[in-house]
Order: structure tokens, then C-alpha cells, then sequence
């Protein structure tokens, strides 16, 4: 079983502050990718990943996947309000199927 | 644009009912899937389908069937409900294995 470990689970900060949600897995990714959600909706893609050493940014957001291709990482600058929401990243194992495997998500909430 | 497009939005059965969980896609995807989401452990794949006329069990398919009969609609099936069951399901369509889901909004289910 291909197992994907998100950490840190819950997130609390203050509006302005800094923060990195981080994405691990014991077996290498094809591509990973990285949904926002807020309550009552479904998940919205960030981003996709798919080349070992990639960095991609998307306003404050940077998506960062590892070398090895097995861990991600997503650093928000100068977090808002409107950051808040539940983040979750999907790991793809296997092209052939198209399966993605969830982590287990990360609640931040930013305070103002 | 409707996208993807789950019916019903929340249900309560008692433990032993069954029911249909219905999920429409209109972007022409080949691919896909039915999750369930529990606080704490992301989205785990239920089963999915690759194409119109075929289905495959993902992480936790017991208690579940599924049918593609046509391409635009995947629908999840519980035989006899269980409390156990008890979760909010998503359904998400892809154009290709590897690409981006789209989301629908959702349906929460509890059984009592």
C-alpha cells in the first residue's frame, strides 16, 4: 500500500505570518498535486507537479517537489484570511490507472 | 457549465436501506472516480472507471457497487447502509490518466 503522509494536520496562524505544508511518501511519484477546499465544495486543483527539483508558484503560493520525487511541499507567504481552507495533496503512483492517492489534508485556519 | 454535477446533496438512511448516489459529468472525461471523505484521513478512493462499460475497486470498495453505463454518469450503490457509511461522497471525473480532477460538491450521507 502506497501511503502518503501530510503533516501538519491542523494549522492556526495570524494573518501575515508565514507557513509550509509538507508532503511525504515512501515510494517515488509520477506527478503530485495539490487541491484547496473549502466547506461544502469539492476540491479545486493549485497545481500539478511532475519533474524531480520543480518549483512552481501561483501568487503567494510556492509548490516545491522534491528530487527523489517523493516529497512536496507548499509554502504560503504572507498568509490572508481568505487562505483558509482545507489543503490537500494527491500523489499518482501509476500512470496507467490514473489513481491518486490523498493525504490525509491540512486545516488552516488564518485569523486576521 | 455545469462540470460535475452529484445528486443528492445530503441523505439519511437507516442502517439496512439502500440507495444510488448519482454523478453526471458534462467535459466528455473518460476517467472517473467515486472518494469518500472522514475527518482525518483525506479522500480514500472507493472504485473508478476508465472508460464507459468498466469500473475497478480502489482502496475501500466493500459495502459499494458502482455502474458506468454511459459515459457522462457514474453511480455508487449501497446495498444495505451501514453507520459505517456514514461520510461525505465525492464524485470527480478526469480527461486522462494522470490529469486534474474536477470535483463535484459533494453528498453527505449519514446512516443511523
Amino acid at each position: 500500500t502506497q501511503l502518503l503522509e501530510q503533516s501538519p494536520q491542523f494549522l492556526s496562524i495570524q494573518e501575515g505570518e508565514n507557513l509550509t505544508v509538507y508532503c511525504n511518501s515512501s515510494s517515488v511519484f509520477s506527478s503530485l498535486q495539490w487541491y484547496r477546499q473549502e466547506p461544502g465544495e469539492g476540491p479545486v486543483l493549485l497545481v500539478t507537479v511532475v519533474t524531480g527539483g520543480e518549483v512552481k508558484k501561483l501568487k503567494r503560493l510556492t509548490f516545491q517537489f522534491g528530487d527523489a520525487r517523493k516529497d512536496s511541499s507548499l509554502h504560503i507567504t504572507a498568509a490572508q484570511p481568505g487562505d483558509t481552507g482545507l489543503y490537500l495533496c494527491a500523489g499518482s503512483f501509476s500512470s496507467n490507472t490514473g489513481k491518486l492517492i490523498f493525504g490525509q489534508g491540512t486545516t488552516l485556519q488564518v485569523k486576521p | 457549465n455545469a462540470g460535475v454535477t452529484q445528486t443528492p446533496k445530503f441523505r439519511v438512511l437507516k442502517t439496512g436501506q439502500s440507495m444510488t448516489l448519482l454523478c453526471a459529468q458534462d467535459m466528455n472525461h473518460e476517467y472517473m472516480y467515486w472518494y469518500r471523505q472522514d475527518p482525518g484521513m483525506g479522500l480514500r478512493l472507493i472504485h473508478y472507471s476508465v472508460g464507459e462499460g468498466t469500473t475497478a475497486k480502489g482502496e475501500v470498495p466493500d459495502g459499494y457497487n458502482v455502474s458506468r453505463l454511459k459515459k457522462q454518469n457514474f453511480l455508487l450503490g449501497l446495498e444495505s447502509a451501514a453507520p459505517s457509511q456514514t461520510s461525505v461522497y465525492f464524485c470527480a471525473s478526469s480527461y486522462s490518466s494522470g490529469s486534474p480532477l474536477h470535483f463535484g460538491n459533494g453528498t453527505r450521507l449519514t446512516v443511523t
